[in-house]
This record gives C-alpha cells, sequence and structure tokens, in this order.
C-alpha cells in the first residue's frame, strides 16, 4: 500500500551494527506495527504501538527496540544485529476508529546480516 | 495463543482453473484477513472478512465464524495470480489487534 512507505527497502549489514529501519504512513491511523518474515513463514509480530506513548512488545522483541516519533513515524532498531535476524521486516498501520481494524502492510525491507 | 491453519500448503494451477484454499482457526474471531503476497515480497490486503461472504473481480471469500473457517476462491486463475496467500486473524478475546498468520499457501499458476 503507497500509504504506507519503508527505508531502506534493501540493507545488507555486518554482525554487531547497530541498524534502523522505518516505517512513516499517511494514513493517519494511530496504530503501527513491526512484524518479521522468515523464507517459507507467516509473520510474526515484534512490537507494536497504539499510539505515540503506548508501545508494548510482540511475540519476538528480543534484540529489537523501536520509537515512535510521531503517529506517522515509527522505527525498528536492531541494536546488535546477528545473523539470525536476517529476514523481510514489515511496517503495518490500521485504524480501530472505523470498526474493523484492518491492518495495512507496506512494502517490506529485505535485511541481510553477515 | 490461537491456531490458524492453512491448507493445501501448495496449489499448481493451470491458467484458467479455478482453486479453493481454506484457513480453518482454533478460537473465536473478530477480524479475518486474506493476504496475497507477490513475487517481490509485497503484501496486498484481498479481503477484510471476520464473516459472510465478499468478492472483488475474480477472487471471493467466504467466512463461517460459527465454524472457525474461511474459504478463498480463486477463479479463472492467472499467472499473475502466483505467490503466497496467507490467512491471518484476531482472536475475539484479545482487547488489541493482534493478526495470527496462517503458514500461508504457495500458488504457481502456469500459462
Amino acid at each position: 500500500d503507497a500509504d504506507v512507505t519503508q527505508t531502506p527497502r534493501n540493507r545488507i549489514t555486518k554482525t554487531g551494527k547497530r541498524i534502523m529501519l522505518e516505517c512513516s504512513q499517511t494514513k493517519g491511523h494511530d496504530r503501527m506495527y513491526w512484524y518479521r518474515q522468515d523464507p517459507g513463514l507467516g509473520l510474526q509480530l515484534i512490537y507494536y504501538s497504539f499510539d505515540v506513548k503506548d508501545i508494548n512488545k510482540g511475540e519476538i522483541s528480543d534484540g529489537y527496540s523501536v520509537s515512535r516519533q510521531a503517529q506517522a513515524k515509527f522505527s525498528l532498531s536492531l541494536e546488535s544485529a546477528i545473523p539470525n535476524q536476517t529476514a523481510l521486516y514489515f511496517c503495518a498501520t490500521s485504524d480501530a476508529k472505523g470498526g474493523t481494524d484492518t491492518q495495512y502492510f507496506g512494502p517490506g525491507t529485505r535485511l541481510t546480516v553477515l | 495463543g490461537i491456531q490458524v491453519e492453512q491448507s493445501p500448503p501448495d496449489l499448481i494451477l493451470q491458467e484458467g482453473a479455478n482453486s479453493t484454499l481454506r484457513c480453518n482457526f482454533s478460537d473465536s474471531v473478530n477480524n479475518l484477513q486474506w493476504f496475497h503476497q507477490n513475487p517481490w515480497g509485497q503484501l496486498i490486503n484481498l479481503f477484510y472478512i471476520p464473516s459472510g461472504t465478499k468478492q472483488n473481480g475474480r477472487l471471493s471469500a467466504t467466512t463461517v465464524a460459527t465454524e472457525r473457517y474461511s474459504l478463498l476462491y480463486i477463479s479463472s486463475s492467472q499467472t499473475t495470480d502466483s505467490g503466497v496467500y496467507f490467512c491471518a486473524v484476531v482472536r475475539l478475546t484479545d482487547s488489541w489487534g493482534k493478526l495470527q498468520f496462517g503458514a500461508g499457501t504457495q500458488v504457481v499458476v502456469t500459462p
């Protein structure tokens, strides 16, 4: 969905480096999420945020941190990247006010940790 | 947590064929979405369908919430339908929108 953008789209880094992935949305949604997808698998939730002051851990948050700089921006950091964090990372947004809470996904960031 | 099972895991179709993908879930839900992940990795929303039936072009979906399953129908398949189809649900008792994904159905449509 073009209303949800992620940067960078691809990144190769080395073990031990700190990496930040950024997500921006123009949908005006209050909820934002970070997921990771390993090859051949579904998506797993890393962190989610219901508004700027509300950030929560998902099912696989170890080794990650997040920052909600504004309603429209949600960043994911890998403090010290390791090879098993090589994956496709997705940001998503949703708006519960509409009653459906449909989640819309960004294009993904393909991260490789050597 | 809630279990989401998709079948079949793989499907090979000839262009023009019809198919049905199934999603079973282990608990009551208040949100069910179908996604298509194209070969470039992008996740595309197909349907938000916690109950009932919806149609969008050659695709349609039906969710029978009382029996805890959803079906995605692809009619007159095209090569552009190739990719992985995911079902994802939010359990009714969850106070927030945590989507639980199934493992997906890999679809290959051959010319």
